[in-house]
């Protein structure tokens, strides 16, 4: 079964530390993309990157930073963490060639900065 | 630009009666739509999609979908709700050049038994 997979379901941070949210794809996808999830506002894109070492802003990159060093991980960095980045956020990856089947889903991460 | 508005935040329909969701897209170029559907506590799942093939589109669960062009929507139907269609269900229309997706801000399905 193809899968995409966050490294953690709950974090709690402090703020000011600096936090790792890591994604694993095991399906070859070219595209993978870091959203945060907040009640009433829906999924907004934070970063994306279509190959390694590429990355590109969403539509709220501030206060975040992505690194993909190899195709199968992308990984969402907040520098300073904040309390109001507590947030659910979700990983996704998608095939950049051929028919169009849309994104896979992490089961996302919970993070709560305190 | 591409944007999604989904209509009601929360939508509460009995078990057995008819689901209603509704999804307006806006797009400049021919859109690619999709349901999506979020458990709590987990991420999301492909209901179905629209890729320019048959407007009428069935997906998992019992849940379809029509694209209508003349009116911009592409609103999710299921005939008979079942307790475990509560969820959170999310449309969203995509970027054709990074398959970038936007979201709509969701619509909670309750079932009331």
């Amino acid at each position: 079964d193809v899968k995409v997979t966050q490294s953690s379901r709950y974090l709690v941070k402090r703020t000011g530390e600096k936090v790792f949210l890591e994604c694993v794809q095991d399906m070859d996808h070219e595209n993978m993309f870091w959203y945060r999830q907040d009640p009433g506002l829906g999924l907004r894109l934070i970063y994306f990157s279509y190959d390694v070492k590429m990355k590109e802003k969403g539509d709220i990159p501030e206060g975040y930073s992505v690194s993909r060093e190899k195709k199968e991980r992308f990984s969402l960095i907040l520098e300073s963490a904040s309390t109001n980045q507590t947030s659910m956020y979700l990983c996704a990856s998608s095939s950049g060639t051929g028919e169009y089947y849309g994104y896979t889903f992490g089961s996302g991460t919970r993070l709560t900065v305190v | 630009a591409q944007s999604v508005t989904q209509l009601g935040s929360h939508v509460s329909v009995s078990e057995g009666a008819l689901v209603l969701l509704r999804c307006n897209y806006s797009s400049s170029v021919p859109p690619y739509l999709f349901w999506y559907v979020q458990y709590p506590n987990q991420g999301l799942q492909l209901l179905l999609k629209y890729t320019s093939a048959a407007t009428l589109v069935k997906g998992i669960n019992g849940f379809e979908a029509e694209f209508k062009k003349s009116e911009t929507s592409f609103h999710l139907t299921k005939p008979s709700a079942h307790m475990s269609d509560a969820a959170e269900y999310f449309c969203a229309v995509s970027d054709q050049s990074f398959n970038k997706f936007y979201f709509g801000s969701g619509t909670k399905l309750n079932v009331k038994p």
